[in-house]
C-alpha cells in the first residue's frame, strides 16, 4: 500500500536562506507525486508533480524536487525563502494500484519564514 | 475562469441537524472528491465519485452523504450522525481517465463547519 512520510512538522528558515521540506514515499509501483502548498483558511495549491519523466521537477515560485528511487524520497527544495512562502505544505502520491485518481496525503509541514 | 467553488465559506450547525456543503466546478472534470481536514492533520477522503450518478465512499464516510446528479456539482451532506463534524472540508475535482493517477487535483477554498 502506498504511504507517504513528511519527517518535519515544522520547519523554521529566515527570508533569503534556503528552504528544505523532506519527505519518503512507499509504493509498490511507479507512483505519482505531488507537492501541494496551503495558505491559511485556503484551499491547496499544486507547486508541483512527478510522473515518471525528469527526476528533478520543477514547480512554480521558485519551487523544485528531485525524485530519488532508491532513497524514495521526493524532497521539496527553494534556494532563497520568501515571506509569501510562509504556509502548510503537503507531499501527496497517488493511489496507483486501482488508478481511482485517489490521493495519499502527508500530515503536512508548517513552514515559517522570519524576517 | 475556470475553477471551484464551494459555499458557504462558514457554517454552522445544531444538534440533530443535517447541513449541506455545496461544491461546483466548471473545469469540465470527470472526477470529484471531498476531503474532511482537522488541525495538524492531512486531508482525509470522505467520498469521491469519478462520473455521474455514481459515486464511492473514501476513508471517512460514515455520517456524510453525497449526491452527483450533475457533473458539475457534487455536494456533501454532514447528517446528525456525524458527532464530531467541525472541520475544514474541501472539495477538489480531476481529469478521469486512463491515466488518472497522473492527474493533479484542483480544489475549492473550503467550507468551514462548526457546532453551536
Amino acid at each position: 500500500a502506498q504511504s507517504v512520510t513528511q519527517l518535519d512538522s515544522h520547519v523554521s528558515v529566515s527570508e533569503g536562506t534556503p528552504v528544505l521540506l523532506r519527505c519518503n514515499y512507499s509504493s509498490s509501483y511507479s507512483p505519482s507525486l505531488f507537492w501541494y502548498v496551503q495558505h491559511p483558511n485556503k484551499g491547496l495549491q499544486l507547486l508541483l508533480k512527478y510522473t515518471s519523466a525528469a527526476t528533478l521537477v520543477k514547480g512554480i515560485n521558485g519551487f523544485e524536487a528531485e525524485f530519488k528511487k532508491s532513497e524514495t524520497s521526493f524532497h521539496l527544495t527553494k534556494p532563497s525563502a520568501h515571506m509569501s512562502d510562509a504556509a502548510e505544505y503537503f507531499c501527496v502520491v497517488s493511489e496507483g494500484s486501482s488508478n481511482t485518481g485517489k490521493l495519499i496525503f502527508g500530515q503536512g509541514t508548517t513552514l515559517q519564514v522570519k524576517p | 475562469d475556470g475553477g471551484i467553488t464551494q459555499s458557504p465559506k462558514y457554517l454552522f450547525r445544531k444538534e440533530g441537524q443535517n447541513v449541506t456543503l455545496s461544491c461546483e466546478q466548471n473545469l469540465n472534470h470527470d472526477a470529484m472528491y471531498w476531503y474532511r481536514q482537522d488541525p495538524g492533520q492531512g486531508l482525509r477522503l470522505i467520498y469521491y465519485s469519478q462520473i455521474v450518478n455514481d459515486f464511492q465512499k473514501g476513508d471517512i464516510a460514515e455520517g456524510y452523504s453525497v449526491s452527483r446528479e450533475k457533473k458539475e456539482s457534487f455536494p456533501l451532506t454532514v447528517t446528525s450522525a456525524q458527532k464530531n463534524p467541525t472541520a475544514f472540508y474541501l472539495c477538489a475535482s480531476s481529469i478521469y481517465g486512463s491515466v488518472v493517477g497522473n492527474q493533479p487535483q484542483h480544489f475549492g477554498d473550503g467550507t468551514r463547519l462548526s457546532i453551536l
